[in-house]
């Protein structure tokens, strides 16, 4: 168990709806990273978090946002979805925000599997 | 930019076998990072090499990272059917926050 927590584990919804993934970090761990992984596919990097702000962009689409709250927990808001959102998507955490020690891996949630209709 | 290069992207092998995984990047980093996911399943971390000429151990997997060659390896000795997985390295890019990913290694162990 990683500690960090994803809900729902699965979402089934239409094309057009919009869902919103939440994370719990790790204890004590500032950072959040989301991820979207299609089937048989790499990692795609979305956003990152860093203590309530965002630290760093990847290939986010407009049609989706994310934020972190001060408890640290994130949500990650998908809208006017398409069949192609269809993924799993992992939020990760870690103690410091990537610049300086490094020394900790990212710690992967179960992941929320979203498959759109 | 960096990029992150891992070879080969599909193995299919025996058992009692020995095989390495490679990883190569673009830039300079002085940070790599093992990942290993089972199918439909988290990814859950094997190694985290830190410096230069860095090996680590666990169990039949060993990591070891060359920064001036930009090049880590993932080596499996005699190999067993429980390491199927798919196996992901990630470089630390130093400059912008972002851990840069590899596209996974699938990994199919037969008896």
């Amino acid at each position: 168990d990683s500690g960090v927590t994803q809900t729902p584990k699965h979402l089934i919804t239409a094309t057009g709806q919009r869902v919103t993934l939440r994370c719990s970090p790790r204890s004590g761990d500032l950072s959040v990273y989301w991820y979207q992984q299609s089937l048989d596919q790499g990692l795609q990097f979305l956003i990152q978090y860093y203590n309530g702000e965002e630290r760093a962009k990847g290939n986010i689409l407009e049609r989706f946002s994310a934020q972190q709250f001060p408890d640290l927990h994130s949500e990650l808001n998908l809208s006017s979805l398409e069949l192609g959102d269809s993924a799993l998507y992992f939020c990760a955490s870690s103690v410091d925000g990537g610049l300086g020690d490094r020394d900790s891996p990212l710690h992967f949630g179960n992941g929320t599997r979203l498959t759109v209709t | 930019e960096l990029k992150v290069e891992q070879n080969p992207l599909f193995l299919s092998m025996q058992e009692g076998k020995n095989y390495t995984i490679y990883c190569n990047y673009s830039t300079t980093s002085d940070r790599l990072y093992w990942y290993r996911q089972d199918p439909g399943k988290s990814l859950e971390s094997l190694f985290v090499l830190l410096s230069n000429g860095a090996v680590k151990q666990e169990g039949r997997l060993m990591a070891s990272l060359d920064t001036k060659a930009r090049l880590s390896t993932l080596h499996i000795t005699a190999a067993v059917h429980d390491l199927s997985a798919t196996y992901f390295c990630a470089v630390d890019s130093r400059s912008n926050y972002q851990l840069i990913w590899g596209a996974g290694t699938k990994l199919i162990i037969k008896p």
